[in-house]
């Protein structure tokens, strides 16, 4: 149980294009997903919080209208890389929790595969 | 705030021998703690986690038990295989912080036959 299917898994543009990125919780809901973005043998840095129905909440230094988050429903949450170039290319994982502060807090975060988002 | 700190890598090891990957912790009240595993080009799989002092999480012949006193959250394995070869993240997520997950750097280790 708890899978998280991530698509697409690789993408290749030209700059200038915007790039859609899908999250979905396959067989359970999930009230909170989260983006994140991993540099190359690096950690990952969480970008946003979104909770189905409200506005995403990002971190300190990301672009919000440059990244923009929806969570339409429990089972999707889109990632939109507007406009994108070059220094945008990057690791995108997604992940979706059960939980949503509580006595929910303590459920894990499930991970999609990722997607390699590689702008020319 | 939190914050996680675990080894840095690569740790190389032959078939069969011992892992411990170290990991510690600064939180504020009791965090539940995890241990994910990225393979290439993927995301990140649970491998484990505790959610109270003493707690200790298994899977696949990994395990790590939660201890406060020393704010640690080690990961352990007794006879690695090959397929063990990933990086391997250290995580705790907070109440206060909304199930918000922080991440150690991430530890790379390398099984070779």
């Amino acid at each position: 149980g708890a899978v998280v299917s991530q698509h697409p898994s690789r993408v290749i543009c030209k700059s200038g294009t915007s790039v859609k990125i899908e999250c979905r919780s396959l067989d359970f809901q999930a009230t909170t997903m989260f983006w994140y973005r991993q540099f190359p043998k690096q950690s990952l840095m969480l970008m946003a919080t979104s909770n189905e129905g409200s506005k995403a909440t990002y971190e300190q230094g990301v672009e919000k209208d440059k990244f923009l988050i929806n969570h339409a429903s429990l089972t999707l949450s889109t990632l939109t890389v507007t406009s994108a170039h070059p220094e945008d290319s990057s690791f995108y994982i997604c992940s979706a929790s059960a939980g949503a502060g509580g006595r929910m807090s303590n459920q894990p975060q499930h991970f999609g595969d990722g997607t390699r988002l590689s702008i020319l | 705030g939190d914050s996680v700190t675990q080894m840095e890598g690569p740790v190389t090891l032959s078939e069969e021998a011992f892992l411990t990957i170290n990991c510690t912790y600064t939180a504020t009240g009791y965090p539940s703690l995890f241990w994910y595993v990225q393979y290439p080009g993927e995301g990140l799989q649970l491998l484990l986690k505790a959610t109270k002092a003493d707690d200790k999480g298994s899977n696949k012949g990994f395990e790590a038990t939660y201890r406060k006193e020393t704010t640690s959250f080690h990961l352990e394995k007794g006879s690695v295989q090959v397929s063990d070869s990933a990086v391997y993240f250290c995580a705790l997520s907070g109440k206060a912080a909304g199930n918000k997950l922080t991440f150690g750097g991430g530890t790379r280790v390398l099984v070779k036959p």
